[in-house]
């Protein structure tokens, strides 16, 4: 298994450029998550999905937006970059838990710059 | 807002010496994980307890939970250079759905 991929591992924006972050895994996990992680400020949710159909917003889910078409590709998708998105980007991915939320699975995360 | 927040920020000791590092959480929770991240790498998931476990232990790594505090700690005995990474404490609880992580401690284990 590879478990969670992410790419690219890296990428520079210029403001107001958008793209998407793809995240992928093949655990058959239903639940995927998204997070941005930067200096000091721990991990925080962004969006996350717990089936294919089925996505919601997390913490800070501004200027991001997501699909779940599959269970195994969960795409973060920037609308309009900014320098605030600069930051490094983990997808998560989990087996559903009833009623509670199991280990989670990281990827290598990408790290984006917005300059 | 983060839910845990984790206690020293930052731990330096010498190989061998036990660390001990504290989350403190906020809300009614389901369960609480410790995860280590490596520098430039993702995270990766340590251990679990359940609200209504007291302790729990995995190899050199012993969890404790106090539910009436609202607090965590995670205690790694004999330390080795490669225990080296950060710390998260990451809650289970107050929105179904969601984990919330705490900012870590940085730990450093010197050789």
């Amino acid at each position: 298994n590879a478990g969670v991929t992410q790419t690219p591992k890296f990428q520079v924006l210029k403001t107001g450029q958008s793209m998407t972050l793809q995240c992928a895994q093949d655990m058959n996990h239903e639940y995927m998550s998204w997070y941005r992680q930067d200096p000091g400020m721990g991990l925080r949710l962004i969006h996350y999905s717990v089936g294919a159909g089925i996505t919601d917003q997390g913490e800070v889910p501004n200027g991001y937006n997501v699909s779940r078409s599959t269970t195994e590709d969960f795409p973060l998708r920037l609308l309009s970059a900014a320098p605030s998105q600069t930051s490094v980007y983990f997808c998560a991915s989990s087996y559903p838990r009833f009623g509670e939320r199991n280990e989670q699975f990281f990827g290598p995360g990408t790290r984006l710059t917005v300059l | 807002s983060q839910q845990g927040e984790e206690d020293p920020q930052a731990l330096s000791i010498q190989e061998g010496e036990n660390a001990t590092m504290n989350c403190s959480y906020k809300t009614s929770i389901n369960n609480l994980q410790w995860y280590r991240q490596n520098s430039g790498r993702g995270l990766v998931h340590l251990i679990l307890i359940r609200s209504n476990e007291r302790e729990k232990h995995s190899g050199r790594l012993r969890v404790t939970l106090d539910t009436s505090k609202k607090s965590s700690s995670l205690l790694i005995t004999a330390s080795r250079a490669a225990d080296t990474a950060s710390y998260f404490c990451a809650t289970d609880g107050n929105a179904g759905n969601m984990l919330t992580f705490g900012g870590g401690t940085r730990l450093m284990v010197k050789p």
